[in-house]
């Protein structure tokens, strides 16, 4: 299986901050590579595909990058609603497996 | 606006089967576009995949839960199924249906909204 492992698992942050977690996976996956955010008891939402192409609707303040086995999410101008918690996710091939999770905190 | 909900047991004693159906509203679950998945999560902790169906009937699984999981379809119902058994309380977790991209395959752009299932006596 490939391993996902996010950095770092809590991120203290105020609105208006730049914030940005990193996803390492266990071996090469090119950029088949997700993004997602998790409110307190509600389903994931998709964010982002392909490591940087954002999904509908998806404010421009988030972005990913990242090919191979090291990719980003940025938030810039961090807003209210943005305080969640982020999984990447790796998709080059089965079992599709997840990051740990990342929480952006309210500092 | 395609919709999915989980239904089934909160509730399920160790060693028995879980069940649940997931339903597809505002779309037809008999579309060569998507796979339909499960996907469950454990409290406080992160996201792990069980499984995959198409309508055609190919379903494809997590090799840790390979053993205990059949996913059915039932397209006269626009719904699919989860079976999980010999449960433990490992498997306690809130379950989610999910809608996946036939090609790539993986990439999840709708969820129901979870369902929490409960493993004790």
């Amino acid at each position: 299986d490939i391993q996902m492992t996010q950095s770092p698992s809590a991120l203290p942050a105020s609105a208006g901050d730049r914030v940005t977690i990193t996803c390492r996976a266990s071996q090469n996956i090119n950029t088949w590579l997700a993004w997602y955010q998790q409110m307190p008891g509600k389903a994931p939402k998709l964010l982002i595909s392909r490591a940087s192409t954002l999904d509908r609707g998806v404010p421009s303040r988030f972005s990913g990058s990242g090919s191979g086995t090291e990719f980003t999410l940025t938030i810039s101008n961090v807003q209210p609603d943005d305080f969640a918690t982020y999984y990447c996710q790796q998709y080059k091939s089965p079992p599709w497996t997840f990051g740990q999770g990342t929480k952006v905190e309210i500092k | 606006q395609l919709q999915l909900q989980e239904s089934g047991p909160g509730l399920v004693k160790p060693s028995e089967t879980l069940y649940l159906t997931c339903a597809v509203s505002g779309g037809s679950i008999s579309t060569n576009d998507f796979y339909w998945d499960w996907i469950r999560q454990a409290p406080g902790k992160g996201l792990e995949w069980i499984g995959s169906i198409h309508f055609r009937g190919s379903a494809y699984y997590n090799p840790s839960l390979q053993n205990r999981v059949t996913i059915a379809v039932d397209t006269s119902k626009n719904q699919f199924s989860l079976r999980l058994s010999s449960v433990t309380a490992a498997d306690r977790a809130v379950y989610y249906c999910v809608r996946g991209a036939e090609n790539p395959r993986g990439l999840y752009d709708r969820w129901g909204q979870g369902t929490l299932v409960t493993v004790s006596s």
